[in-house]
C-alpha cells in the first residue's frame, strides 16, 4: 500500500514552452500532497503544498506563476512549469500520505528529470 | 519555523560495522521524525520513523533513538552491508493546523559501505 506515481519520469523540452507534470496517489486518497525540487547532491527543497480543492501554499521564494499546483482530485496533483528554462532543469518529486487526522508517513513519487534546453 | 540539522555530511564505514547519523531539531512542536533512504536517481524511501511519544524503535538492523529534552534522534544501522550504500535524509515534522503533513529535511549523510 502507500503508492505514489510520477508522470513522466523525465522529459526534455525547449526553452519557452511549458511542461505538466503529474503525481497520483494509487491506492489512498490525498487531501494534501507536497512537491519538492531537488538538485544534484543536494537535500529535498520543498516548492508548495497542493491542498485539494483550493489554493496551493508556496514557499517562500517560489513563484507561483510559474510553478502552477493544481489539486483537482483526491489521487491526482499536478505542476505545470511554465515558460522553461535552463534553470528551471532539476529533479522534480513529489509526496503524499494516506494518513489521516494528526501525524502519518509520507510516501514519495519515482521523480521527474526535467532538462530544458 | 522547524530548522534541522544533520551529521556527519558522508559517513564511510567497513561491511559488518555499525553506523550512526544524528539529527537536531528546533521546533519544540515536531512530534514526527521519518528517515528515509535514497539511492543514485530515485526517490527518497521510507525506511524507519519514530513519533514522539516513543524513544526507540528498531526494525531488524535499522533503529532510531528519540530524545525530546535534547531535541535530537539518531539513526543506527548495524552490520552494515555494500547495499545500504546511499543517501539518507531526517527529517522533522510539526504539529499545526497549517503545516500539517509536511516535512523538514535535513542536508542528508552519504553512507558508503566498503565490502
Amino acid at each position: 500500500g502507500a503508492v505514489v506515481s510520477q508522470h513522466p519520469s523525465w522529459v526534455i523540452c525547449k526553452s519557452g514552452t511549458s511542461v505538466k507534470i503529474e503525481c497520483r496517489s494509487l491506492d489512498f486518497q490525498a487531501t494534501t500532497m507536497f512537491w519538492y525540487r531537488q538538485f544534484p547532491k543536494q537535500s529535498l527543497m520543498l516548492m508548495a503544498t497542493s491542498n485539494e480543492g483550493s489554493k496551493a501554499t508556496y514557499e517562500q521564494g517560489v513563484e507561483k506563476d510559474k510553478f502552477l499546483i493544481n489539486h483537482a482530485s483526491l489521487t491526482l496533483s499536478t505542476l505545470t512549469v511554465t515558460s522553461a528554462h535552463p534553470e528551471d532543469s532539476s529533479f522534480y518529486i513529489c509526496s503524499a500520505g494516506p494518513g489521516t487526522g494528526v501525524l502519518g508517513a509520507q510516501y514519495f513519487g519515482p521523480g521527474t528529470r526535467l532538462t530544458v534546453t | 519555523g522547524e530548522n534541522v540539522e544533520q551529521h556527519p555530511s558522508t559517513l564511510s564505514v567497513q561491511e559488518g560495522d555499525s553506523a550512526v547519523i544524528k539529527c537536531t531539531y528546533s521546533d519544540s512542536a515536531s512530534n514526527y521524525f521519518p528517515w528515509y533512504k535514497q539511492e543514485l536517481g530515485k526517490r527518497p524511501q521510507l525506511i524507519i520513523d519514530i513519533r514522539s511519544n516513543v524513544g526507540e524503535k528498531k526494525d531488524q538492523r535499522i533503529a532510531v533513538t528519540l530524545n525530546k529534552t535534547a531535541k535530537h534522534f539518531s539513526l543506527h544501522i548495524t552490520e552494515t552491508q555494500p547495499e545500504d550504500s546511499a543517501v539518507y535524509f531526517c527529517a522533522a515534522s510539526p504539529y499545526r493546523g497549517s503545516t500539517l503533513g509536511r516535512l523538514y529535511f535535513g542536508r542528508g549523510t552519504q553512507l558508503t559501505v566498503w565490502p
